[in-house]
Order: structure tokens, then C-alpha cells, then sequence
């Protein structure tokens, strides 16, 4: 199965950037990364997704070494209102053959003023 | 504009009890899943659906029933409920395999 391995939790100041890396070994050749984030009492939210090299929103960077092994979420100038939980996702195959996202256990960010 | 639309948002039920919680989105979404969500857990899947007619088990299936017979539907089914299964349940859709997914905010259900 394919699994990711995040921090547990991290700590940040308004207006610092943050990096969230993401350990995803036996990411498969076709697989996609995707992050998520969660606020309390609600669903994730789609935060951006990639395949190698750099992807960049209007909210995030995400960094993708050739190996592919990992990735690294970027959050410029973060916000108290950023302060969540962040999934790293890969896919998985599952017992049907249909391609499943995987949600490993996340990072919580918590933002100080 | 609804996206994905769970009801209840609240639920107790007592050991044994069955009942069906509601998942439906707008956005003609072909793949639907459920999700459930324990603290320290993060997400495991439950039960999918690639389609209309087309279902199939996720990490966590055992106590849960699932059918698809819109597009638009996909009701999560426990059949008689244990403690276990206390969660928050989150239901999502996405247009095809490895794309965005949307959730929806949840039921929180309590087994007593």
C-alpha cells in the first residue's frame, strides 16, 4: 500500500513561511500527490496537487524532487487563520482496481501570533 | 451552488439501531466515497463508488452497506450499530480518479 509519513505537528509565527514535508516511498509511477487541508468540524479542502517539480497556486507551492519520493508543501506568509490540519495524499489501488486517495494521519499546524 | 451535501450533521443512536446516512452532490461527479474520521486518525475509506451500480470496499468496509443508483447518491448504510462506530463521517465526489475531491462537512454520530 502506498503510505505517507508526515511531522505530527508543527509550530509557526504569523508571517512566516512553512514547510510541510511529506515522505512517500512507494509512490507509484502514475501516482499523483495531493494535499489537503481541514479545519475543526469540517471537511478537507483541496489545497494542490503534482507530479514532479513545482506547482504553484495562489495559496501554496509544492516541491517534488525527481526521485518523487517526497514532496514539500510551502505556505508563504501564513496566517492564524491558517492553523489546520494538513494531509498528504497518494493514491492507492484498491481491491476493485479504481484508484483511491489515501489519507495518512496529517500535520497539524498551529500559527502564533 | 450545494457541492456535497450530508445529512444529518448530528446523529445518536443506541447499539443495534440501524440507520442510513445521506450523500448527495451536484456536480455530476462520477466517483463518490465515504470516509470515516477517529481522533488521531486522520480519514480511512469505507466504501467507494466509481459510478452509478459500481461499488466496492474501501479500508474499513465491516458494518457498512453502500449503493449507488444515481449519480447523484450514495447513502452510507449501518445495519446495526456498535459503539465502534462512533465517528465523524465525511462523504466526498470527484470527477475522475487522482482529482480534486470534494467533502462534504460531515455527520457526527454517536453509538450509545
Amino acid at each position: 500500500l502506498a503510505k505517507t509519513t508526515q511531522p505530527i505537528s508543527m509550530d509557526s509565527y504569523e508571517g512566516q513561511e512553512v514547510n510541510i514535508t511529506c515522505s512517500h516511498n512507494n509512490i507509484a509511477t502514475n501516482d499523483y500527490i495531493t494535499w489537503y487541508q481541514q479545519f475543526p468540524s469540517q471537511g478537507p479542502r483541496f489545497i494542490i496537487q503534482g507530479y514532479k517539480t513545482k506547482v504553484t497556486n495562489e495559496v501554496a507551492s509544492l516541491f517534488i524532487p525527481a526521485d518523487r519520493k517526497s514532496s514539500t508543501l510551502s505556505l508563504p506568509r501564513v496566517s492564524l487563520s491558517d492553523t489546520a490540519v494538513y494531509y498528504c495524499l497518494v493514491g492507492d489501488v484498491a481491491s476493485g482496481g479504481s484508484y483511491i486517495p489515501t489519507f495518512g494521519r496529517g500535520t497539524s499546524l498551529i500559527v502564533h501570533p | 451552488n450545494a457541492g456535497v451535501t450530508q445529512t444529518p450533521k448530528f446523529q445518536v443512536l443506541k447499539t443495534g439501531q440501524s440507520m442510513t446516512l445521506q450523500c448527495a452532490q451536484d456536480m455530476n461527479h462520477e466517483y463518490m466515497s465515504w470516509y470515516r474520521q477517529d481522533p488521531g486518525m486522520g480519514l480511512r475509506l469505507i466504501h467507494y463508488s466509481v459510478g452509478a451500480g459500481i461499488t466496492d470496499q474501501g479500508e474499513v468496509p465491516n458494518g457498512y452497506n453502500v449503493s449507488r443508483s444515481t449519480t447523484e447518491d450514495f447513502p452510507l448504510r449501518l445495519l446495526s450499530a456498535a459503539p465502534s462506530q462512533t465517528s465523524v463521517y465525511f462523504c466526498a465526489s470527484s470527477d475522475q480518479e487522482n482529482t480534486e475531491a470534494f467533502f462534504g462537512q460531515g455527520t457526527r454520530l454517536t453509538v450509545v
